[in-house]
């Protein structure tokens, strides 16, 4: 079956270090989202992508950043991590059609900056 | 600009009970709207949708929800609650918009609501 999936689930890191977080769908959906999770806040939208080589800053992408190199991936990676970025991180993805389509999304990947 | 309000952080119910979440949203047009469910440690499900169809909308797990223009709510509710309803719920709107002659859409979460359901 098709799905979408999130690698690593759980990460702890220190303060300065670059992560990656893996994002993978095997839809073929052109679109693709990341967003974070923090209480009181529900998710918000970090990046996106419209598809390969687009890439767009939501309204949470400071310290974030994307690549689209092929339809099925979108990694997230935090260049220096910073401990205010310690939440919950989700991928989803949809279909391109017109603006009309249902986001899936991924299980998650818990991250920690100490 | 799209928004959507949760009224309640927390709700709690005993099972066999009525469950209502509520949802207020700001559109400047007719949005999309949807309801999801995030049990916990996992990823988020999609309960149920409105797409300007009819307003009343059935999801899963016995899971409804009305769309009142005039009020501007989007409330979900199941007529008996059950323990596996136990969750966080949340009321999402979708704006969608135009560039270089394609549509675009983008979703706008609520703060969420916690359910809890008493044995």
């Amino acid at each position: 079956d098709a799905e979408i999936t999130q690698s690593p689930r759980h990460k702890i890191t220190e303060t300065g270090r670059q992560v990656t977080l893996a994002c993978h769908q095997t839809w073929n959906h052109n679109n693709m989202f990341w967003y974070r999770q923090d209480l009181g806040h529900g998710l918000r939208l970090i990046h996106y992508s419209y598809g390969v080589q687009d890439t767009n800053k939501g309204e949470v992408s400071d310290g974030y950043s994307v690549s689209r190199s092929n339809t099925e991936d979108l990694p997230l990676t935090l260049e220096s991590a910073a401990s205010s970025q310690t939440s919950v991180y989700f991928c989803a993805s949809s279909e391109s059609a017109g603006g009309l389509e249902t986001q899936y999304f991924g299980p998650g990947t818990r991250l920690l900056v100490l | 600009a799209q928004s959507v309000t949760q009224l309640d952080s927390h709700v709690s119910v005993s099972e066999g009970t009525p469950v209502l979440l509520r949802c207020n949203y700001s559109s400047s047009y007719s949005p999309s709207l949807f309801w999801y469910v995030q049990h916990p440690n996992k990823g988020l499900q999609l309960l149920l949708k409105y797409t300007s169809a009819a307003t009343l909308v059935k999801g899963i797990n016995g899971f409804e929800a009305e769309f009142k223009k005039s009020e501007t709510s989007f409330h979900l509710t199941k007529p008996s609650a059950h323990m596996s309803d136990a969750a966080e719920y949340f009321c999402v709107v979708r704006s969608v918009y135009n560039a270089g002659g394609t549509s675009y859409g983008k979703l706008t979460f609520g703060q969420g609501t916690i359910l809890t359901v008493h044995p």
